[in-house]
């Protein structure tokens, strides 16, 4: 079972910071937190991840609380191609006695609009 | 290649008969994984290669299901007698030997349709 909560629908204007909530309340030390965003039934493209220092990209940004029990993916100036599946996923580090396969929730519909 | 790379990129096949969906990783991953995606459904694992070690096959959904990775890069997911609740797209993903943090790269997938 994915390990992570996120609201299954969000709204933001074009231009606008999108804002995407995570929860990962049971995250553990080894554990990564991932973030890839699926568009049409496109194979999932990788946007960005982090341990628990804040992190970004050219994509985005990824803030991680102190206690790493939640984390916000930030799209600073969201255009409709952003429209979107966003996947907020926990890994583990590989070598633990795990594969580090990620397991997908159902994630977040992100729908920019004009 | 520049990614990880699938074929078909699409498939559609009578109920019963067996098919064949093959991956190319990216160069020089060692890791390479199966997934598949039924329409408006979320992502399933099915499969996972690492090197030489033996695969994680705990997500394939049946015994008509099985992958193989031959020399540590192409790999087949096999279908056999396939059934219409077997349509989806299944997607392919790789990545560098495990270390820290290593990210998992998707194909575009293999769209199967059994009619």
């Amino acid at each position: 079972d994915a390990k992570t909560t996120q609201p299954p629908s969000m709204d933001c204007a074009e231009g606008r910071a999108a804002n995407l909530p995570c929860n990962h309340s049971t995250i553990s030390g080894n554990e990564y937190v991932y973030w890839y965003r699926q568009i049409h039934s496109q194979g999932p493209q990788y946007i960005i991840h982090g341990l628990k220092n804040n992190e970004t990209n050219e994509m985005a940004s990824l803030i991680i609380t102190e206690d790493r029990k939640s984390s916000t993916l930030i799209l600073p100036h969201a255009t409709l191609r952003d429209t979107a599946v966003y996947y907020c996923i926990v890994r583990p580090l590989h070598g633990s006695g795990n594969t580090g396969k990620l397991i997908f929730g159902q994630g977040t519909t992100l729908q920019v609009k004009p | 290649g520049a990614g990880v790379s699938q074929s078909p990129s699409n498939k559609v096949t009578e109920k019963g008969k067996d098919v064949e969906l093959r991956c190319d990783p990216i160069s020089g991953h060692t890791a390479l994984y199966w997934y598949r995606q039924s329409l408006g459904q979320g992502l399933e694992f099915l499969i996972y290669f690492q090197g030489n070690s033996a695969p994680d096959k705990s997500g394939l959904p049946s015994d008509r299901f099985s992958a193989e990775r031959t020399g540590g890069s192409v790999s087949t997911l096999t279908i056999q007698r396939t059934q219409q609740e077997d349509s989806a797209v299944y997607l392919c993903a790789s990545s560098p030997r495990q270390g820290q943090g290593n990210t998992i790269y998707f194909g575009e997938g293999s769209w199967l349709t059994v009619v």
